[in-house]
């Protein structure tokens, strides 16, 4: 699977957008972006996907450039409880393969 | 639809003891994933299992380690003869056998002390 490059950290002040970038040049064009987030040592979340098409659900936004080296997780309204080390995997979307989870970014937002 | 439990959710052995770890995963998912968290790090594969199988244990520890998840009940994570370096949480995930996108579904983890 692809490596994946994420700040260490970031603030972002509450209720403002929260734009977390990835770096992934080595991305292949069968590899996924997944984004998971974890909040205090609970288990991981699961926030967005995708795989060249930006998406949208209900947590976030997922823009990936046209050329697929890198992508930015939007929270478009964060909160407080939005504070969590958040989580940029790319991997192929073969049945079963497990996620390789790196040190990702620790999001604080800021009252 | 509770989500995948895991028990205990705090366990505590001293040196040479065994640790056991329950996982139930999704109503309807066969398919569990354990990783482990050290203090102060990301998550770490260590084995995958379907029903009575394990399919990739690349990241299991070669010695005391083992796991399960047999045709009933729930998944098990078996650490034998602890070691203080085995501290950490130990997470469970749970996806359903037909999912075309693979997302994994993660429980609230055990928090494995040894002294």
């Amino acid at each position: 699977d692809a490596k994946t490059t994420q700040p260490p950290s970031m603030d972002c002040a509450e209720g403002r957008a929260a734009n977390l970038p990835c770096n992934h040049s080595t991305i292949s064009g069968n590899e996924y972006v997944y984004w998971y987030r974890q909040i205090h040592s609970q288990g991981p979340q699961y926030i967005i996907h995708g795989l060249k098409n930006n998406e949208t659900n209900e947590m976030a936004s997922l823009i990936i450039t046209e050329d697929r080296k890198s992508s930015t997780l939007i929270l478009p309204h964060a909160t407080l409880r939005d504070t969590a080390v958040y989580y940029c995997i790319v991997r192929v979307n073969d049945y079963g393969q497990n996620f390789v989870f790196g040190p990702g970014t620790r999001l604080s937002v800021l009252p | 639809n509770a989500g995948v439990m895991q028990n205990p959710r705090h366990l505590v052995r001293r040196r040479g003891q065994e640790a056991r770890l329950r996982c139930s995963p999704m109503k309807g998912h066969s398919h569990v994933y354990w990783y482990r968290q050290l203090p102060e790090e990301g998550l770490k594969f260590m084995v995958y299992l379907q029903k009575e199988n394990i399919i990739d244990e690349s990241g299991m520890p070669k010695e005391r380690f083992s796991a399960e998840f047999p045709k009933e009940g729930p998944s098990i994570l078996r650490i034998q003869q602890v070691v203080r370096g085995d501290s950490a949480a130990y997470f469970c995930a749970s996806s359903p056998r037909a999912m075309r996108y693979n997302e994994q579904f993660f429980g609230p983890g055990t928090r494995l002390t040894v002294l």
